[in-house]
């Protein structure tokens, strides 16, 4: 299972809005709505931020919001602020019950 | 409150094994997979393999199919994740993270444990 494509990098200035890409194939990302995203901070665990392609988990802001188009999903940071500046996971669900990551993108904020 | 605790890190040599504990608490701990994530050095995440804590199915990367084990005792409600034939690649942060059985994400994660392996 290969990783999931992303960007290496993005960035944006605060209030900017960005949209984080994340392509995979029809056996991944195009097969099923399971689509997540988490956000990971310098020296830290990564959280969860979006589930099921676009749905939020309680107490995540509503500036983050996810979407997808066949094979690529995609992760948009609304009003980009200081503390979203960290590393991007995208991941799915793939086939015989197993999960692939993406790459990772990492936002800076100018 | 739900809690993941992993065991402390390790310094291990070219070939060895390894086993990392992670120690559940707060939930029905056999309602969920429990799924183990490594992430070398300034790399990206690397989603290894799961568990369902409740009838003990597995399924493995294809990556690491036959160098990792993954298993769990109920009493203890601990997981385990077991990692043989080490090289240098292996150098990694390892987390143990949950998944509500019937989803398809990872709602907690523990700390993590450095696995560093070297001559």
């Amino acid at each position: 299972q290969s990783a999931l494509t992303q960007p290496a990098s993005m960035s944006g200035s605060p209030g900017q809005s960005i949209t984080i890409s994340c392509t995979g194939t029809r056996s991944d990302v195009g097969a099923w709505n399971y689509v997540s995203w988490y956000q990971q901070h310098a020296g830290k665990v990564p959280k969860l931020i979006i589930y099921d392609v676009s749905k939020r988990p309680s107490g995540v802001s509503d500036r983050f919001s996810g979407s997808k188009s066949g094979n690529t999903a995609s992760l948009t940071i609304s009003g980009l602020q200081a503390g979203d500046e960290a590393d991007y996971y995208c991941n799915s669900y793939a086939r015989d019950d197993k999960y692939v990551f993406g790459t990772g993108t990492k936002v800076t904020v100018l | 409150q739900v809690q993941l605790v992993q065991s402390g890190a390790e310094v291990k040599k070219p070939g060895a094994s390894v086993k990392v504990s992670c120690k559940a608490s707060g939930y029905n701990f056999i309602k969920y997979a429990m799924h183990w994530v490594r992430q070398a050095p300034g790399q990206r995440l690397e989603w290894m393999g799961w568990i369902n804590a409740g009838n003990g199915d597995t399924r493995y990367s294809q990556k690491f199919q036959g160098r990792v084990t993954i298993t769990r005792d109920t009493s203890a409600t601990t997981a385990y994740m077991d990692l043989s034939g080490l090289n240098s690649e292996d150098t990694a942060v390892y987390y143990c993270v949950r998944n509500e059985w019937g989803t398809c994400y990872f709602d907690y994660w523990a700390q993590g444990t450095l696995i560093t392996v070297s001559s």
